[in-house]
């Protein structure tokens, strides 16, 4: 058990449809990221939040929007979902986001999009 | 966009047998992490070599890092069924960005 928690495990929606996904960071991290995978583009990082503040940011859509809020859980909100946006979302977190740091994964949002 | 890209692409072997797994990228880094996922399971962690490190161990476990030709790679000695996974190498450029996967390798390790 990675200490990291996302909810929920599975989500099926449809197209066109909001959604909001879940991330408890182990305890102590203040850094969280969120990934996408997907079979044909693999793991892709979306964004990384660190004790509230924007860090960085990947490949994320205009469409999906995240954050980090004072308890340091963090929300991924994904709309206008499409089909494309199937796939496996993961949280991770760290101590303190640094670049020398290892990530703790959670086990994953799937989400269906039909 | 990827990074890192592993190869192979999959990797079946017997129980007892090493297995080897590649990883090539393509701007300096400071880092290069290897993670392991079971199917449709959360990422985790396996060993982690700084740009200025050329081999690491951890059990099983054995890194190397080229610089110079931008490849790393995995060794997991005496490998055990347990041991099937997917395989991925993540990289921390210079630039520090968060970690960049690759698409990663398929092990299967048959008992």
């Amino acid at each position: 058990d990675s200490g990291v928690t996302q909810t929920p495990k599975h989500l099926i929606t449809a197209t066109g449809q909001r959604v909001t996904l879940r991330c408890s960071p182990r305890s102590g991290d203040l850094s969280v990221y969120w990934y996408q995978q997907s079979l044909d583009q693999g793991l892709q990082f979306l964004i990384q939040y660190y004790n509230g503040e924007e860090r960085a940011k990947g490949n994320i859509l205009e469409r999906f929007s995240a954050q980090q809020f004072p308890d340091l859980h963090s929300e991924l909100n994904l709309s206008s979902l499409e089909l494309g946006d199937s796939a496996l979302y993961f949280c991770a977190s760290s101590t303190m986001g640094g670049t020398n740091e290892k990530l703790f994964f959670g086990s994953g949002t799937q989400l269906s999009v039909l | 966009s990827q990074q890192g890209e592993e190869d192979p692409q999959a990797l079946s072997i017997q129980e007892g047998e090493n297995a080897t797994m590649n990883c090539s990228y393509k701007t300096s880094i400071n880092n290069l992490q290897w993670y392991r996922q079971n199917s449709g399971r959360g990422l985790v962690h396996l060993i982690l070599i700084r740009s200025n490190e050329r081999e690491k161990h951890s059990g099983r476990l054995r890194v190397t890092l080229d610089t110079s030709k931008k490849s790393s790679s995995l060794l997991i000695t005496a490998s055990r069924a347990a041991d099937t996974a997917s395989y991925f190498c993540a990289t921390v450029t210079t630039g520090n960005t968060p970690l960049v996967f690759g698409k990663g390798t398929r092990l299967s390790v048959i008992a």
